[in-house]
């Protein structure tokens, strides 16, 4: 089975602070895509990052960066110096070779206050 | 980069009638497409897997005589919510994937399809 859990359900922060979100994730399969989706209030889904099960090492982007360890089956997401744009919903998700289903957590939703 | 393509954005029906949303690859070949639904303030639940040509893959609970998924070519997937219902009313994303895409994991959204049932 798979399963993709956002521990956070909301998160409010001030600008400039630091903020992680955690997705810890679980699937039987070894080989499998974590993704990080950001939705803004209108709706549609922007892409983040896509980390395959073979590639632990950690990624950052401007203030972006993600934390993927195996052994505790997690794929974290840190912003640093939050700003107000960032303030969306965001998407732990996954997808294994074997069940071809991405399946998405339930979501942090990341206020970040001026 | 890829386009995914959903048409209309907005809908509102009234109870009773159907409603199809198109989802389109602009300028790839899609051989899957997945179908999402998301009411607010909640997740994306997977609804169905649609591959080239044949018939849709529903998720457990999701009524296939109902919403009706239909994959005829490798550019457009549609779904069509028949007599549609006030619960029916929700956010439909699709997703679109080609060959490649099973062994790169790249995947691409449409914007997204927000339904009002009155």
């Amino acid at each position: 089975a798979q399963k993709v859990t956002q521990a956070q359900t909301e998160i409010s922060v001030v600008e400039k602070e630091d903020v992680t979100l955690d997705c810890v994730y679980e699937t039987r399969d070894t080989t499998y895509y974590l993704f990080w989706y950001k939705q803004p209030p209108s709706g549609e889904l922007v892409f983040l990052i896509r980390r395959n099960s073979f590639d632990e090492q950690n990624e950052i982007s401007g203030r972006y960066s993600w934390n993927f360890q195996k052994s505790t089956s997690s794929f974290n997401f840190t912003i640093t110096a939050s700003q107000v744009v960032d303030s969306a919903v965001y998407f732990c998700a996954l997808i294994s070779y074997n069940t071809d289903k991405l399946i998405f957590g339930t979501g942090t939703r990341l206020q970040v206050f001026p | 980069g890829a386009v995914v393509s959903q048409h209309p954005s907005w809908v509102i029906c009234k109870s009773g009638t159907s409603v199809k949303i198109e989802c389109r690859s602009l300028d790839f070949q899609a051989t899957t497409m997945f179908w999402y639904r998301q009411f607010p303030k909640q997740s994306l639940m997977l609804m169905a897997t649609s591959n080239e040509g044949s018939k849709a893959t529903y998720e457990q609970g999701v009524e296939k005589d109902k919403f009706l998924i239909n994959h005829a070519s490798l550019t457009l997937s549609t779904l069509t919510v028949t007599s549609a219902h006030p619960e029916d009313s929700s956010f439909y994303i699709c997703s679109a994937r080609t060959d490649r895409g099973l062994n790169t994991g790249e995947l691409f959204f449409g914007e997204g399809s927000r339904l009002t049932v009155l």
